[in-house]
């Protein structure tokens, strides 16, 4: 069965410095991974999607993430964190490339920026 | 920008009542989801839908949930007799295509039973 897991429950970083957010999957087939972001009060949002093609991906508000299957891993990568990146981050697998097929969350990363 | 839109932002309720949950989903969209996150949990797969019938749905989806489509743009959960756990934030997503696309997700409900 598919599985995500999100290896931090809170990451603390200042304004301006570099955001890592970890993601390790656990998939049976060629996994659909995605980056949803959730600002307090509002809902999700799509930050960006790796569906077999390049392994690097963009996303929006300067977002990226790389696919590793060999590591099981998709972390989030930001180059400069803004006040406004603070939410909650979750990484969702889903498995089938067919119709009605669930996502698959993990449990968030709270992400707090510091001036 | 289309977005998926759900009302009401909040619904309160007694034990044992039933309660309706509205989404209108992107009006191109085919596929059809709920979802809910129990406070400090994880968002949770309830069911999908296709087709005017539904296409998958966790174990959490039992008889006391039901989904509708009624009238070609609204997408409802109805909770038969709600529950004190069934208290959540309920998210509705919708999705345009059958391949590598992503779901897009309304701001949510959040349902109190007290």
């Amino acid at each position: 069965a598919q599985s995500v897991t999100q290896l931090d429950s809170h990451v603390s970083v200042s304004e301006g410095t570099p955001v890592l957010l970890r993601c390790n999957y656990s998939s049976s087939y060629s996994p659909s991974l995605f980056w949803y972001v959730q600002h307090p009060n509002k809902g999700l949002q799509l930050l960006l999607k790796y569906t077999s093609a390049a392994t690097l991906v963009k996303g929006i508000n300067g977002f990226e993430a790389e696919f590793k299957k060999s590591e099981t891993s998709f972390h989030l990568t930001k180059p400069s964190a803004h006040m406004s990146d603070a939410a909650e981050y979750f990484c969702v697998v889903s498995d089938k490339d067919q119709a009605g097929t669930a996502l698959i969350f993990g449990k968030g990363t709270t992400l707090s920026v510091s001036s | 920008e289309p977005e998926v839109t759900q009302t009401p932002s909040h619904q309160v309720t007694q034990m044992g009542q039933e309660v309706i949950l509205r989404c209108v989903p992107i009006s191109n969209h085919l596929y059809f989801y709920w979802y809910r996150q129990i406070l400090g949990q994880k968002v949770e797969f309830l069911v999908s839908f296709y087709n005017n019938e539904i296409s998958e749905k966790s174990e959490i989806f039992d008889d006391q949930f039901s989904v509708e489509r009624p009238d070609g743009s609204n997408f409802t959960l109805k909770i038969r007799s709600t529950k004190l756990e069934d208290s959540a934030m309920y998210f509705c997503a919708s999705r345009v295509g059958q391949i590598y696309y992503e779901q897009y997700f309304g701001p949510g409900t959040r349902l109190t039973v007290t």
